[in-house]
């Protein structure tokens, strides 16, 4: 089934923020292979962290992962407008036929 | 320039069938692992199939297991969904996406198409 993720987070201007996204040791737990994409409204998903903490290309330094146990989190640094969207996280799981499972979402609101 | 365009969907009565495609252009396409995620109106993002680069293997999720088909024509560099047996809860915008390399894997899906809209209603 989905990770778990908070509905809603939010944070002011420069701030930071902290997205958590609780699995199993059957995912985020156990594997190195968490990844996050960020969804603005009516636009595709865009990679912001893979293999937990890596950022693809082009992506801000503001961006940062990490796990601990069996939840992985996303960081928001210097938390801007155009912060503002949907993340999903997604993990390697060993209990799906597609190997992978996505988290349920939470909405970022920059105050 | 790299994209993903797909095509394809449209208003279609339960137990009705579509053929979604994609066309891909700007990278080799055959050397990409290739899938399918749908997002429902107002929901979250869900795995739905995945095809290796050599369309050798395929991947589904169990909620379309045996209704939905995967395939690609890496001649055409274009990648399919046939979508079978449609039910109200198929109602969702089907996003296509590509793998990091020709083996699937859902760890670094780094381009994503627009997506094409599937409504099942009556």
């Amino acid at each position: 089934s989905a990770l778990t993720q908070p509905a809603s987070v939010s944070g002011s201007p420069g701030q930071s923020i902290t997205i958590s996204c609780t699995g199993t040791s059957s995912d985020v737990g156990g594997y190195n292979f968490v990844s996050w994409y960020q969804q603005h409204p009516g636009k595709a998903p865009k990679l912001v962290i893979y293999d937990v903490s890596d950022r693809p290309s082009g992506v801000s330094n503001r961006f940062s992962g990490s796990t601990s146990g069996n939840t992985a989190s996303l960081t928001i640094s210097g938390l801007q407008a155009e912060d503002e969207a949907d993340y999903y996280c997604n993990s390697y799981t060993s209990s799906s036929t597609l190997n992978y499972v996505f988290g349920t979402g939470t909405k970022v609101t920059v105050l | 320039e790299v994209q993903l365009l797909e095509s394809g969907g449209g208003l279609v009565q339960p137990g009705g069938s579509l053929r979604l495609s994609c066309a891909a252009s700007g990278f080799t396409f055959s050397n990409y692992a290739m899938t399918w995620v749908r997002q429902a109106p107002g929901k979250g993002l869900e795995w739905v199939s995945a095809i290796s680069g050599g369309g050798g293997s395929t991947y589904y999720a169990d909620s379309v297991k045996g209704r939905f088909t995967i395939s690609r024509d890496n001649s055409k560099n274009t990648l399919y969904l046939q979508v079978n047996s449609l039910r109200a809860e198929d109602t969702a915008l089907y996003y296509c996406a590509r793998g990091f390399s020709d083996f699937w894997s859902g760890r670094k899906i780094d381009m994503w198409g627009q997506g094409t809209m599937v409504t099942v209603s009556s």
